[in-house]
């Protein structure tokens, strides 16, 4: 069975802090790694779509790294703004699943006190 | 504009009477997936298609059908719903171009009394 962990489940910050979270999947048969940014009454949105090794993608204040041979991710953002409140849920693709499907993370919720 | 629509956003019915979840995208792809979420569990497949009249079960496909009789549809029917079913529904398609980018509906709320 093909488990994608998130942590923290949950995080609380100030405006202004810089924040982490990590995303751990199954390294074996690796194909791509997901973000998706997931507001409250809205539909996932993705973030970044990753596949190399070594990889690092920035969008704005916010930026992914991936080690595929160890199997993590982190999500980094610089300078939380209120608006960044949201959960942040990462998706494992690995080859011998069938086309498409995505292992989901049950997500980290992280809100941002102005 | 690119898009996944879902209809109803919101429903609230009764144990046993049917009903049906639609789904329309304007992408032209392939691959289409409905998916529930629910607190502490995190978004669960419940089933997909590969294409025109190709579906296939995912994680949690106890109590669903789907059809697949257009590309651009993708409707998830709920014969005899439970209050277990009471949830958050998102239909999403796949960009296979895009290393499986997931591109997801507005989401439907069931609430089964």
């Amino acid at each position: 069975i093909l488990n994608v962990e998130q942590s923290p489940q949950s995080l609380h910050v100030q405006e202004g802090d810089s924040t982490n979270f990590t995303c751990s999947f199954p390294s074996s048969n690796f194909y791509a790694l997901h973000w998706y940014r997931w507001e409250t009454a809205k539909s996932p949105e993705a973030l970044f779509v990753m596949t190399l090794n070594g990889d690092e993608k920035k969008k704005g204040r916010i930026s992914a790294t991936l080690n595929t041979k160890e199997g993590y991710s982190y999500l980094y953002i610089k300078g939380s703004q209120p608006e960044d409140s949201a959960t942040y849920l990462c998706a494992s693709v690995n080859y011998g699943g069938s086309q498409g499907n995505l292992i989901f993370g049950k997500g980290t919720k992280l809100s941002v006190k102005p | 504009e690119a898009q996944v629509t879902q209809n109803p956003r919101y429903l609230i019915t009764v144990t046993g009477k049917k009903l049906t979840v639609t789904c329309s995208q304007n992408m032209n792809h392939e691959y289409m997936s409905w998916y529930r979420q629910d607190p502490g569990l995190g978004l669960r497949q419940i089933y997909y298609s590969m294409n025109v009249e190709v579906t296939d079960k995912g994680d949690v496909p106890e109590g669903y059908k789907v059809s697949r009789k257009e590309k651009r549809n993708f409707p998830l029917i709920l014969e005899s719903p439970s209050p277990n079913q009471t949830s958050l529904y998102f239909c999403a398609t796949t960009s296979t171009g895009s290393y499986n980018e997931q591109f997801f509906g507005p989401g439907t709320r069931l609430t089964v009394l």
